[in-house]
């Protein structure tokens, strides 16, 4: 049990154009999503936390304007990486959790390239 | 948002030996400490974790030893073998260690 999926597995799109990721729990209910970011050989970065129905809590120097996070169900949340550059090219990784447990399943992540 | 401290950076062992992999957190409301594996291109997997009021967490090859009042805990890796190789990450949930690259040679 416990699994987190994660689509596309890898984008490669041009500067200035939006992406979505999507996280899914495919079989219990996540009441919290985390996202975070990989830079290459560096470690899990936390970009921010998102309950369901409310407004997700970012982490210091994370823009929110420029990362949309939407926990619109148990069972989903978005990241929408909007006018993509370069910089943002990295590997993206949700994980799924249960407050009450405190338990994270990690997705598969998303390797975005912006060229 | 360091934290999380984490050493070594990196580790090479012989196989059969012990890898040992040390972890001190700085915020004592955190009460979750999973440690994870990740290989490259894949999202981070949970090997164990601890919770506070524990010292000591065993499950096969793998041990997890907790110093509360030092707010420092370390995994242990038994018999270490080959395929232990990859980057280990502690974590005071959710926030990650700087990461350990384990080689374990044969």
């Amino acid at each position: 049990g416990a699994v987190v999926s994660q689509h596309p597995s890898r984008v490669i799109c041009k500067s200035g154009t939006s992406v979505k990721i999507e996280c899914r729990s495919l079989d219990f209910q996540a009441t919290t999503m985390f996202w975070y970011r990989q830079f290459p050989k560096q470690s899990l970065m936390l970009m921010a936390t998102s309950n369901e129905g409310s407004k997700a809590t970012y982490e210091q120097g994370v823009e929110k304007d420029k990362f949309l996070i939407n926990h619109a169900s148990l069972t989903l949340s978005t990241l929408t990486v909007t006018s993509a550059h370069p910089e943002d090219s990295s590997f993206y990784i949700c994980s799924a959790g249960r407050a009450a447990v405190h338990e994270q399943f990690f997705g598969p992540g998303t390797r975005l390239t912006v060229l | 948002q360091q934290q999380v401290k984490q050493s070594p950076q990196s580790l090479i062992v012989q196989k059969g030996g012990i890898s040992i992999i040390n972890c001190a957190y700085e915020n004592t409301a955190f009460d979750y400490f999973p440690w994870y594996q990740q290989f490259p291109g894949k999202g981070p997997a949970l090997l164990i974790a601890i919770r506070p009021d524990v010292s000591e967490k065993k499950e096969g090859r793998f041990t997890i030893s907790f110093n509360k009042s030092a707010k420092q805990f370390s995994l242990h890796i038994m018999d270490s073998q080959p395929g232990d190789s990859a980057t280990y990450f502690c974590a005071a949930s959710p926030r990650f260690g700087a990461g350990t690259r384990l080689t374990v040679k044969p």
